[in-house]
């Protein structure tokens, strides 16, 4: 079974709308992590935000706002007023205490955002 | 703060021959390093997990006599695909932990196509 399930393959905005990428996780962990990363088209990975298992506090960077919550396994992160530069690949990730340097990767979200 | 730099960006080899790939860690020391595969449009899989002075840990399916990793200090992890074959074209990119964020820096990645 997957563990990181992005079921949102691509999504296309026009600027200055606001876009929620959703992620579902799955582990049996009481203690795991939680990740999102940006990849654009020149294809590194740009760290976003680390969220632990017990932190179940959304959080607000600037226009970028994640939502967790246990209860339905959802580590959802919105841009808002999205712009141009926001176009690229988004991967949410999980990493679990039987080995917190393995990460397993949701399919990625493709988000295009249209001037 | 951390950056890890991957060379080559891209390359193309003929079948059969051997490609090496570096990852370095620019401005930390990284006892452990990350080699993930990305197949196109898809989401990027743990290989190995390289260890300063160490044999490599490789995950289920990956064969180690393929994909050879060196990590023979402790800011450089070499993966060298041996007897590269077309099924081998792929996006390869590391990771390494720097102890003092809270995330794991990505290389840019190396995007290996063979003919």
């Amino acid at each position: 079974a997957q563990k990181v399930t992005q079921a949102q393959t691509e999504i296309s905005v026009v600027e200055k709308e606001d876009v929620t990428l959703d992620c579902v996780y799955e582990t049996r962990d009481t203690t795991y992590y939680l990740f999102w990363y940006k990849q654009p088209p020149s294809g590194e990975l740009v760290f976003l935000i680390r969220r632990n298992s017990f932190d179940e506090q959304n959080e607000i960077s600037g226009r970028y706002s994640w939502n967790f919550q246990k209860s339905t396994s959802s580590f959802n992160f919105t841009i808002t007023a999205s712009q141009v530069v926001d176009s690229a690949v988004y991967f949410c990730a999980l990493s679990e205490e039987g080995n917190f340097n393995k990460f397993y990767f949701g399919s990625g979200t493709k988000l295009n955002v249209k001037p | 703060g951390a950056v890890v730099s991957q060379h080559p960006s891209w390359v193309i080899c003929k079948s059969g021959t051997s490609v090496k790939i570096e990852c370095r860690s620019l401005d930390f020391q990284a006892t452990t390093m990350f080699w993930y595969r990305q197949f196109p449009k898809q989401s990027l899989m743990l290989m190995a997990t390289s260890n300063e002075g160490s044999k490599a840990t490789y995950e289920q399916g990956v064969e180690k006599d393929k994909f050879l990793i060196n990590h023979a200090s402790l800011t450089l992890s070499t993966l060298t695909v041996t007897s590269a074959h077309p099924e081998d074209s792929s996006f390869y990119i590391c990771s390494a932990r720097d102890l003092g964020t809270v995330g794991y820096t990505f290389g840019s990645g190396t995007r290996l196509t063979v003919v």
